[in-house]
């Protein structure tokens, strides 16, 4: 079946350091991936996607590129914030599953100032 | 637009006890979800509801039940608690696109 697998945590940065949270998928067919930040206290948010190979998705200074090649959607940023203190979770949803998605089991990340 | 709301958000039961935990949206979405989140786990798929009128299992069903009441509700049933059921449950809905997640109800099984 499908998985996920993210680097573990926890990470801890100082302010503006580079950031990069390793994620890799097993999957059948062409799947979209995702990432995903829940901060403390709160639901998931969709943090950016990428629908097919060399897609490179961003939002927030954030970026993912699907990597077929390496079956990977590494997550980086360049310059992290305080406020990016959050536990990020990796996903794949393949086009035969319902829209169902499967995660990877979550890295928290914490900024220090 | 509120999204995607949850009730409770706090609940403590007694092993055996029973209880349901509500969700509903407000983004006319035919799909809708129930996770579990457990540390180390990320989050598992424990029912969801393609369509109104439609349930199906997903990778942990055993122990719940779902209702899908209309299109905007979805309802998780518990009927004898277990500690193992101690967890985050987090409900979401989807059309097309991404899922988006209500806030979540923290459930504590003693």
């Amino acid at each position: 079946g499908d998985s996920v697998t993210q680097m573990e945590g926890p990470v801890t940065l100082s302010e503006e350091a580079f950031l990069t949270i390793n994620c890799t998928y097993t999957a059948t067919g062409y799947p979209s991936l995702f990432w995903y930040v829940q901060y403390p206290g709160e639901g998931l948010q969709l943090l950016l996607k990428a629908t097919k190979a060399d897609d490179k998705g961003s939002n927030k200074g954030f970026e993912a590129t699907y990597r077929k090649e390496t079956t990977s959607f590494h997550l980086e940023k360049g310059s992290v914030q305080v406020s990016d203190s959050a536990v990020y979770f990796c996903a794949l949803r393949n086009a035969g599953s319902a829209r169902q998605l499967t995660f990877g089991s979550g890295t928290q990340l914490t900024v220090l100032p | 637009n509120a999204g995607v709301t949850q009730t409770p958000k706090f609940q403590v039961l007694k092993t055996g006890q029973s209880m349901t935990l509500q969700c509903a949206q407000d983004m006319n979405h035919n799909s809708m979800y129930w996770y579990r989140q457990d540390p180390g786990m990320g989050l598992r798929l424990i029912y969801y509801s393609a369509s109104e009128g439609t349930t199906d299992k997903g990778e942990v069903p055993n122990g719940y039940n779902v209702s899908r009441l209309n299109k905007r509700e979805f309802s998780l049933r518990l009927e004898s608690a277990a500690p193992s059921q101690t967890s985050v449950y987090f409900c979401a809905s989807s059309e097309v696109g991404e899922q988006y997640f209500g806030p979540g109800t923290r459930l504590t099984v003693t």
